[in-house]
């Protein structure tokens, strides 16, 4: 079994609607992170967890937020989408300072009409 | 502002040659680098992990060196196959550290039978 898991892998919206991308892991890390990968962009930091009570904004935060419920649980949502936020979804896990291996899951392609 | 950079066209190589790949950054003083490879639609995977005080790093038909006076890692794979066809990504931890990672926008390798 993948050691950090993303649901759905696809999907598809319309401008407006609320959605959450879900990300799981069973590597034991403490800290968690969401990416958005756009063509020619490369990837970008959305939002990052060091534990479940320490969440941080990224560098392109606007129009997400996220929910850690459990050390192995990080999700990301939507609050209201749009088309611009059409790209590549990526959770990652890394373990404590010393250890800077950043463990990504399989992404979640989501387009938004 | 940091940035780092990455030749955004494909590089195309035979098989059994030695690819070459370049990441250059800038206002970045980092204490690692990493390389990661990515393909099409999956999630980028950790290749390797060069440390500032560290010249040079190998594993396998993977070389990565690390010159911190040009700003500049380079990434070898000796013996190229077809299978080493992908996108390779250099990253570099942020500024402001805590295992952030800022990532290059990647090179695609093309390795022709």
């Amino acid at each position: 079994d993948a050691d950090v898991t993303q649901t759905p892998r696809n999907r598809i919206t319309k401008t407006g609607k609320r959605i959450m991308l879900e990300c799981s892991q069973t590597k034991g890390h403490d800290r968690m992170y969401w990416y958005r990968q756009d063509p020619g962009l490369g990837l970008r930091l959305i939002y990052y967890s060091f534990d479940v009570k320490d969440i941080n904004k990224g560098e392109i935060s606007d129009g997400y937020s996220v929910s850690r419920q459990a050390q192995a649980k990080f999700s990301l949502s939507l609050e209201s989408a749009i088309p611009n936020q059409t790209a590549l979804y990526f959770c990652a896990t890394s373990d404590k300072i010393g250890r800077e291996t950043q463990y990504f899951g399989p992404g979640t392609r989501l387009l938004v009409l | 502002s940091q940035k780092i950079e990455q030749n955004s066209e494909a590089l195309n190589i035979q098989e059994g040659k030695t690819a070459t790949l370049t990441c250059n950054y800038t206002n970045y003083s980092p204490a690692y680098l990493q390389w990661y490879r990515q393909d099409p639609g999956r999630g980028p995977v950790f290749l390797l992990l060069i440390r500032e005080n560290e010249k040079e790093k190998r594993k396998e038909r993977l070389k990565v060196t690390f010159d911190t006076t040009l700003k500049q890692s380079l990434f070898h794979i000796t013996a190229s196959q077809p299978a080493d066809s992908a996108t390779y990504l250099c990253a570099l931890p942020m500024n402001t550290g805590f295992q952030k990672l800022v990532f290059g926008t990647g090179t695609r390798l093309l390795v022709s039978p």
